[in-house]
């Protein structure tokens, strides 16, 4: 089983609301992370849990906050969030071995649309 | 640094014909390969990988050599579909927590 999953899969919010992306894997993955994509651009890499710790910060904005409660579950909790913010953003999932490559697992992405 | 060049879509083909995504790269060591499949509405799909210099990834008809003495990874099929529509990315990584480096993406559009 190579699926990661993410909820919800729309999501329309003001710019005053708390929500949270949830996403899980159950491949026995060490490393995930979370990515925005925009229309028509490829994937850019906010976020990257490795052992359940944040290993990667690529200087996103601190009305995105990430967490990782176990090494299955990932979430991206959401505040204040700008119009531009609107994209799709999609969860990953890869095994994690020191001096290894191994390919990431994409979920379905959460489209999110910011008003 | 590290970088992907795809060719610039969109790319228009007739059902059957053969298919070409030119994709070469620039890294500072020895990365591993990978084409991605994007369809409309949907995450990123992997398609398929290579790890070291002459491997051949394959996978749904769809294949790729790692040259690594012209630095490209080009991805063929000899006779696409009308369901191969979608947004091929190639990328690579480096290993490590080193994120994986995508290019632009290269839209094919396949018509029967």
């Amino acid at each position: 089983d190579t699926e990661v999953t993410q909820t919800p899969k729309h999501l329309v919010m003001g710019m005053t609301n708390k929500k949270s992306l949830k996403c899980e894997q159950h491949m026995g993955h060490r490393a995930m992370y979370w990515y925005k994509q925009k229309a028509k651009k490829p994937p850019e890499l906010m976020f990257v849990y490795s052992y359940e710790k944040l290993s990667i910060n690529e200087s996103v904005p601190s009305r995105f906050s990430p967490e990782c409660p176990n090494s299955s579950l990932l979430n991206l909790h959401l505040h204040a969030l700008q119009p531009e913010d609107s994209a799709l953003y999609l969860c990953a999932s890869s095994p994690r071995r020191t001096g290894e490559v191994y390919e990431q697992y994409f979920g379905p992405g959460t489209r999110l649309t910011v008003t | 640094g590290d970088s992907v060049t795809q060719m610039e879509g969109p790319v228009t083909l007739s059902e059957e014909a053969f298919l070409t995504i030119n994709c070469t790269y620039t890294a500072t060591g020895y990365p591993s390969l990978f084409w991605y499949v994007q369809y409309p509405g949907e995450g990123l799909q992997l398609l398929l990988k290579a790890t070291k210099a002459d491997d051949k990834g394959s996978n749904k008809g769809f294949e790729a050599t790692y040259r690594k003495e012209t630095t490209s990874f080009h991805l063929e099929k000899g006779s696409v579909q009308v369901s191969d529509s979608a947004v091929y990315f190639c990328a690579l990584s480096l290993g490590g927590n080193t994120p994986l480096v995508f290019g632009k993406g290269t839209r094919l559009s396949v018509i029967a």
